[in-house]
Order: C-alpha cells, then sequence, then structure tokens
C-alpha cells in the first residue's frame, strides 16, 4: 500500500495560487492518485483524481509528473473559504487508502 | 436525503455504556465505509461493505467494535462498553462503486463521540 508525504501546514494570501505537493515514492502501477478537502466539524469531500499528466476541473488542477512519484494539487486564485485540511491518498482501491494527516492549508486576508 | 447522513452527530456516553452510530449512504451506492477521526488526524480506516457484505474489519480496534449493514443499505457502528480512547469523530462514507475500485467518496458530517 502506498503511502504519502505532504507538508503539515502551508500559508498564502487571498487570490494568489496555491500548490500542494505530495511525494509518494512507491506508487503502483494500478494506483489512482485523489486528492480530498475537509472543513471543520465536516467530512472530507473529493477534490480531484488523476493517473497521469494533467487533470483540470471547476475547483482545481492536478499535475502529475512522467514518473508518477510525485504530484501537484494547484488551486487557483484561493479564498478565505479555501481554508482547510487537504489529504493525498494513492490506491487502486478505495479500501486501500492511507489517510495521513494531510496538509492543513490556512488562506490569509 | 442527497448525500449521506449520519446520526447522531454528537453523543456523549458515561465509560462503560454501549452507543450505537447510524450512517445512511446515498441510495444505491454500493460501498459504504467507516473511519475513526481523532483531533488533528487523518481518518482511519475501521470497516467496509459492499452491498451487505462486510469484506474487510481489520481496522476495529477491539470486539467492542462490531458493524453491520443487513440490508444493503442504512449500516449501524456499534461500540459496545464505551471507554474514554474511544472519543473520536466517526465518519461513513458511501460509494456508487464496488470497493475494488477508486471512485468518488461521499462522506457524511460524523459523529462526534465523547466518553466521559
Amino acid at each position: 500500500l502506498a503511502k504519502t508525504t505532504q507538508p503539515i501546514s502551508m500559508d498564502s494570501y487571498e487570490g494568489q495560487e496555491v500548490n500542494i505537493t505530495c511525494s509518494h515514492n512507491n506508487i503502483a502501477t494500478n494506483d489512482y492518485i485523489t486528492w480530498y478537502q475537509q472543513f471543520p466539524s465536516q467530512g472530507p469531500r473529493f477534490i480531484i483524481q488523476g493517473y497521469k499528466t494533467k487533470v483540470t476541473n471547476e475547483v482545481a488542477s492536478l499535475f502529475i509528473p512522467a514518473d508518477r512519484k510525485s504530484s501537484t494539487l494547484s488551486l487557483p486564485r484561493v479564498s478565505l473559504s479555501d481554508t482547510a485540511v487537504y489529504y493525498c491518498l494513492v490506491g487502486g482501491s478505495n479500501y486501500q487508502l492511507i489517510w495521513g494527516a494531510g496538509t492543513k492549508l490556512i488562506i490569509k486576508p | 436525503g442527497a448525500g449521506v447522513s449520519q446520526s447522531p452527530r454528537y453523543k456523549v456516553a458515561k465509560r462503560g455504556q454501549d452507543v450505537a452510530l447510524r450512517c445512511d449512504p446515498i441510495s444505491g451506492h454500493v460501498s459504504l465505509f467507516w473511519y475513526q477521526q481523532a483531533l488533528g488526524q487523518g481518518p482511519e480506516f475501521l470497516t467496509y461493505f459492499q452491498n451487505e457484505a462486510q469484506l474487510d474489519k481489520s481496522g476495529l480496534p477491539s470486539d467492542r467494535f462490531f458493524a453491520e449493514r443487513p440490508e444493503g443499505s442504512v449500516s449501524t457502528l456499534k461500540i459496545q462498553r464505551t471507554q474514554q480512547e474511544d472519543s473520536a469523530v466517526y465518519l461513513c462514507a458511501s460509494s456508487l462503486v464496488g470497493s475494488a475500485n477508486t471512485g468518488e467518496l461521499f462522506f457524511g458530517e460524523g459523529s462526534r463521540l465523547t466518553v466521559l
């Protein structure tokens, strides 16, 4: 089961682009990379999932290099409401996912 | 409802009491997962179901923990003889796809258990 390493915390300012990088050196061939967001007193919420190269949706982009040993979640033009914990997960199935402590992102005015 | 519903949202129990936590997944979702989340930590896997079958319960901390999903929809997590270390948020998640896939997990808001 692949484990991930991500920064414990990050700060940024409203309107900036935020990039959170996750390391997953032992990613397996059939593993996907998934990011979730969690606000206090709420359950995690799916943000984005990818396998390789770049994936973009209405809230974020996910960049995955060719070796897939890392990935970067990019949040464009963040606002105060993006303050949350962000989890990077790697696995070939939901039951294989190992949740670390995530990255606590604090957005300042 | 449109999302995963958990009840109660908050539960205070005296040490030694039994508690039952309920999860109503999104209708039609095949997989259902239970997680335990301690303050400042990520969710820790407890158990999961595919329809009514409990396929993995390796994360349950002790034999005081029991989960069921008898008709493949609503699930209940029961904790017997609660201890202070059981204090945590218990999260339920469901997924449209089978557990062998990586489909989006939809989480409930959790049940916060405090054992005094």
